[in-house]
């Protein structure tokens, strides 16, 4: 159960556009449509901001979208704003009821 | 609204053991499997195992199969996660939290409970 790849940073100025990648193999990420997305300000609880794939739960902003292409999930934040500066985490259904996390990535808004 | 309360923290010598409970409100409790997540200071989430509250089955993390389990009493809607032999580098925020109704989604997040391990 290796930890899916994120990049370790990204950054964008308001307004911009930031896609972050999460890899992993056909036993994760590639195998099934169960990727979601958590953002975690500091000291807090992480929350979820998308699941299976691309949905939002209801109160997410919809400049929060997510998709699939193979073994690599992405989540793309449009419309950057300065509240979106966290951490990111993906995590994938891994078969048997096990799941992995990828290693976070921050988010930066210049 | 729904709520899931964890226990305080807690501070361990190696080789003991530790028991977190998370009390679950606001929803029917047997109806979502219970995950369990830890946090390492300053590192990323690492996935440690669920159990289906309906049947108890369970499924643990490799690297923690053999010391962890994960335990619910559904007469108080309480999901318990032990962790025993603990090591310095089990230090970390422990959260419980709900797997949502598509299967898919941890929707409800514990606030969190930090376990320090140390002499």
């Amino acid at each position: 159960q290796s930890a899916l790849t994120q990049p370790r940073s990204v950054s964008g100025s308001p307004g911009q556009s930031v896609t972050i990648s999460c890899t992993g193999t056909s036993s994760d990420v590639g195998g099934y449509n169960y990727v979601s997305w958590y953002q975690q300000h500091p000291g807090k609880a992480p929350k979820l901001m998308i699941y299976h794939v691309s949905k939002r739960p209801s109160g997410v902003p919809d400049r929060f979208s997510g998709s699939k292409s193979g073994n690599t999930a992405s989540l793309t934040i449009s419309g950057l704003q300065a509240e979106d500066e966290a951490d990111y985490y993906c995590c994938s259904y891994a078969g048997t009821y096990t799941r992995v996390f990828g290693g976070g990535t921050k988010v930066t808004v210049l | 609204q729904v709520h899931l309360v964890q226990s305080g923290a807690e501070v361990k010598k190696p080789g003991a053991s530790v028991k977190v409970s998370c009390k679950a409100s606001g929803y029917t409790f047997n109806t979502y499997g219970i995950i369990w997540v830890r946090q390492a200071p300053g590192q990323g989430l690492e996935w440690m195992g669920w159990i289906s509250v309906y049947n108890g089955e369970t499924n643990y993390a490799q690297k923690l199969q053999g010391r962890v389990t994960l335990t619910t009493d559904t007469s108080t809607s309480t999901a318990y996660m032990e962790l025993r032999s603990l090591r310095s580098d089990d230090t970390a925020v422990y959260y419980c939290t709900r797997v949502g109704p598509s299967g898919d989604g941890f929707d409800y997040w514990g606030q969190g409970t930090l376990v320090t391990v140390s002499t």
